[in-house]
């Protein structure tokens, strides 16, 4: 099972649709999760911390189950702007980041 | 300067050449990290640093070099270059180890 896995996508998503996908983990271990997000040919930025009663910020919502060892993220009321790739991150034992290779969200008008 | 700035933006090397990748950041961060990104393989660490004077090795770190003299700066070198470099370098900053990172504009390197 590789460290954080993540399914590429595309996920297709009509403009004020909802989206969601989740990102499984190996390391049960594991502490903090984060979800970043990336913008064709930019960098990486955080959106949102993931905690373990789940959190909300505006139009984003993240849960972290840690039974079944995956985080989810949910996108409501989709804009044009949220298009981009949504990356997993997992704290390691060892204090260094896993990057998962992300999630493409291509919201169409 | 604010956050974390790279230089050179994109660079187009021939191989054989040594090259020096610069980051700096005014955050006053103790932890920094150099990751490349390619198609396919998401974001590795090539590098990091806990704190200056100190580095470590991450997943990919045969070909490149660090050093971190100070606080602010974390240049990556590449002895000699080789094709299997061409990526995307971005550095990264975080208040410690293993907090949230902080990610610079990246450089676009093609070795030719």
């Amino acid at each position: 099972r590789k460290e954080v896995e993540q399914d590429p996508g595309p996920f297709n998503v009509p403009e004020g649709a909802t989206v969601a996908f989740n990102c499984t983990y190996s390391n049960s271990a594991s502490q903090s999760f984060f979800w970043y997000r990336q913008d064709c040919r930019k960098e990486p930025k955080l959106l949102m911390s993931v905690y373990s009663s789940g959190n909300e910020d505006g139009r984003f919502t993240a849960q972290l189950n840690r039974a079944s060892q995956y985080i989810s993220l949910l996108i409501r009321d989709s804009k044009l702007s949220d298009s981009a790739t949504y990356l997993c991150v997992v704290k390691r034992g060892n204090n260094r980041l896993a990057f998962g290779k992300g999630n493409q969200v291509v919201v169409i008008p | 300067i604010a956050g974390i700035t790279q230089a050179p933006t994109s660079q187009i090397l021939a191989a054989g050449r040594r090259m020096t990748l610069r980051c700096t950041q005014d955050m006053r961060h103790n932890a920094m990290y150099w990751y490349r990104q390619d198609l396919g393989l998401g974001l590795r660490l090539i590098h990091y640093s806990n704190t200056a004077g100190t580095t470590g090795k991450g997943e990919v770190p045969d070909g490149y070099s660090v050093s971190r003299a100070n606080t602010d700066d974390f240049p990556l070198t590449l002895a000699s270059a080789v094709p299997s470099q061409t990526s995307v370098y971005f550095c990264a900053s975080s208040e410690v180890l293993g907090e949230t990172q902080y990610f610079g504009p990246g450089t676009r390197l093609l070795v030719l």
